[in-house]
């Protein structure tokens, strides 16, 4: 399967401040990729599906404008939470859509805003 | 709408001991279905899936699956559990008409005893 990595694992900012985080597929090409939130003791819930050279399509309920995605290669996502407020630190996963219906996750990026 | 259930929130069994943790789907297309396991703090980790033909499937770390078409279910077993094996663990279902996304079981919490 993909190796996927993301950066950074671990982010703590300040609220009102935006953060990047990077969801690279390593060795395999990365047409659609998909970026999940996990509330301590939850499931994952999914936010968008990010395609590459095209605008991600964003689940009900998620605000776009709050939760950019930015696909602009084969090998590299990016979810840009803006204006970040207490209420977004979560866990944020991505993954990679592989072979016929899996994916591949990355290890996760854990936000806390103060 | 898909959905998984995952009846058990917590397991806990003494080590040594065999596991079944429960899953079941709701849909009437062709599923395929996965198990994945989370640390505290870590990405998911498939243990395994199941696409087509043989209905018992196998895994990594010993586990193995056995999807029921009548049951609609595709529980998650182990014949003699680890104390590494305590985690969160996750059932998912995707289908060929959603695009690929998965939709993801509340997840069952393994507690494993000395």
């Amino acid at each position: 399967g993909a190796v996927v990595s993301q950066h950074p694992s671990r982010v703590i900012c300040k609220s009102g401040t935006s953060v990047k985080i990077e969801c690279r597929s390593l060795d395999f090409q990365a047409t659609t990729m998909f970026w999940y939130r996990q509330f301590p003791k939850k499931s994952l819930m999914l936010m968008a599906t990010s395609n590459e050279g095209s605008k991600a399509t964003y689940e009900q309920g998620v605000e776009k404008d709050k939760f950019l995605i930015n696909h602009a290669s084969l090998t590299l996502s990016t979810l840009t939470v803006t204006s970040a407020h207490p209420e977004d630190s979560s866990f944020y996963i991505c993954s990679v859509a592989g072979g016929p219906n899996e994916q591949f996750f990355g290890p996760g990026t854990r936000l806390t805003v103060l | 709408a898909q959905s998984v259930t995952q009846p058990d929130i917590h397991i806990t069994v003494s080590e040594g001991a065999s596991l079944e943790l429960r899953c079941n789907y709701s849909y009437g297309a062709t599923p395929y279905l996965f198990w994945y396991v989370q640390s505290p703090g870590q990405g998911l980790q498939l243990l395994l899936k199941y696409f087509s033909g043989d209905t018992l499937v196998q895994g990594i770390k010993g586990f193995e699956a056995e999807f029921k078409r009548s049951q609609s279910s595709f529980n998650l077993r182990k014949p003699s559990v680890h104390w590494s094996d305590a985690a969160e663990y996750f059932c998912a279902v995707t289908y060929n008409t959603n695009a690929g996304k998965s939709t993801f079981g509340d997840g069952t919490t393994l507690t494993v005893k000395p």
